[in-house]
């Protein structure tokens, strides 16, 4: 079992649906959760990070955290053409910090 | 503020060469991390720099090598390259700990034929 889990996709949805993005995880020592958007041929780009269970919102989009499940979410609220891309999530411990990543949904919002 | 910039974009090398990567930080960031990233294996990390010093180290093995210089601009390079090397190598720079608000440059694809 890889230590963080993503569904790879594709995810199609219609302009302007909340999408719901998932990632798991089986270290419970893992503390900072980070979600990270990719458009084709660039580089990640920071999304949210947050190091607690709960929400954590910003604009469009908000980070969930349930520590007791191992369950990160990001959900996009009135979704965009211009947010097609793939997602990543992120997770790292307090002793390296280093992040280990899931492989990323391709999420594709049509017109 | 320039990003985190990696140079060269594109590169093609022929199998049992050696190749450089180049990346130049954001200025006053001082944690530079390496990541190899391919379709079968997602984003994976080969090392962090940190005032000139390798804080940590991924799984790859010792023909993945890297270093950083006092002005925190990092190389990684790659001895004997084999076919699997094909990949889009990431760096990212963060000012303390890498994964506080780490800032990616746009990749090295580098092909090996």
């Amino acid at each position: 079992q890889k230590e963080v889990e993503q569904d790879p996709g594709p995810l199609s949805v219609p302009e302007g649906a909340i999408v719901s993005l998932n990632c798991t995880y089986s270290n419970s020592a893992f503390q900072y959760f980070m979600w990270y958007r990719q458009y084709s041929r660039k580089g990640p780009e920071l999304l949210m990070y947050t190091y607690s269970s709960g929400n954590k919102e910003d604009g469009r989009f908000t980070a969930q955290v349930d520590k007791s499940s191992k369950y990160i979410s990001l959900f996009i609220r009135d979704s965009q053409p211009s947010d097609s891309a793939t997602y990543l999530c992120a997770i790292a411990s307090g002793g390296s910090y280093i992040p280990t990543f899931g492989r990323g949904t391709s999420l594709i919002v049509h017109p | 503020k320039a990003g985190v910039t990696q140079t060269p974009r594109y590169l093609i090398k022929t199998r049992g060469q050696q190749v450089t990567l180049s990346c130049s930080p954001i200025s006053g960031h001082r944690s530079v991390s390496w990541y190899q990233q391919t379709p079968g294996q997602g984003l994976q990390f080969l090392f962090e720099y940190f005032s000139e010093t390798q804080r940590n180290k991924g799984n790859f093995p010792g023909r993945f090598s890297g270093r950083q210089f006092s002005n925190s601009r990092s190389e990684m390079n790659v001895s004997t390259l084999e076919l699997g090397d094909s990949a889009l190598y990431l760096c990212a720079s963060s000012s303390d700990r890498p994964n506080t608000e780490a800032f990616f440059g746009q990749g090295t694809r580098l092909t090996v034929v």
